[in-house]
């Protein structure tokens, strides 16, 4: 079955500094999303990638699809505390699915 | 306010004690799905509804039933809870499904233990 690989598993970094998280698959991507979670709470949608060379960029983060190598970096410039959070990618198990699998997270933490 | 809501937020109960959770959106959002959440494992997909008495299996559906009679709702069932589904349960929805790379919009979640 296939599966997402989040890396880092956990993020510390002072305010102020970028950061790069990555959703490696172990099979072809049909798309990803990108969601964050503060802790204990529900998830919060950050964008999506449909297309192989996507970029999308929302306030501080941006976020790339790289369909060849079945992976998604999601980047943070200039990191800030409102930014700490477990970030997840998730993407559809096949091309016209209903069905989502996600990554386990990345836990980032931000100190000023 | 557009949201899922959840209830109840915590439950305590005891094994093989049936409950339900509830999950309601305000949308009108024909998807909706329910996910747990468990250390080290991730954000896994018990069951899905593409629309009123549509549902389908995810990852994870053993022990776990659901219903769809209104757009609306859409409720998860453990007829016997067991402690291996103590979990964090999320329920989401969206407007279309999946396959046209939808927004999904979350609840706020339900903790369960099963004691």
């Amino acid at each position: 079955s296939q599966e997402l690989e989040q890396s880092p598993q956990s993020l510390i970094v002072q305010e102020g500094k970028n950061l790069t998280i990555n959703c490696t698959s172990s099979k072809t991507l049909y798309g990803l999303y990108w969601y964050k979670q503060k802790y204990g709470e529900g998830l919060i949608f950050l964008m999506m990638l449909q297309k192989g060379g996507e970029e999308k960029s929302h306030e501080k983060i941006t976020a790339k699809l790289d369909e060849k190598k079945q992976q998604s970096s999601l980047h943070i410039t200039a990191s800030q505390p409102s930014h700490a959070g477990i970030y997840l990618c998730g993407a559809p198990i096949t091309r016209n699915t209903d069905k989502l699998i996600f990554g386990t997270g990345t836990r980032l933490q931000v100190f000023p | 306010e557009a949201q899922v809501t959840q209830n109840p937020r915590y439950l305590i109960t005891v094994t093989g004690k049936k409950l339900t959770v509830t999950c309601s959106q305000n949308m009108n959002h024909e998807y909706m799905s329910w996910y747990r959440q468990d250390p080290g494992l991730g954000l896994r997909q018990i069951y899905y509804s593409m629309n009123v008495e549509v549902t389908d299996k995810g990852d994870v559906p053993e022990g776990y039933k659901v219903s769809r009679k209104e757009k609306r709702n859409f409720p998860l069932i453990l007829e016997s809870p067991s402690p291996n589904q103590t979990s964090l349960y999320f329920c989401a929805s969206s407007f279309v499904g999946l396959a046209v790379y939808n927004e999904q919009f979350f609840g706020p979640g339900t903790r369960l233990t099963v004691l």
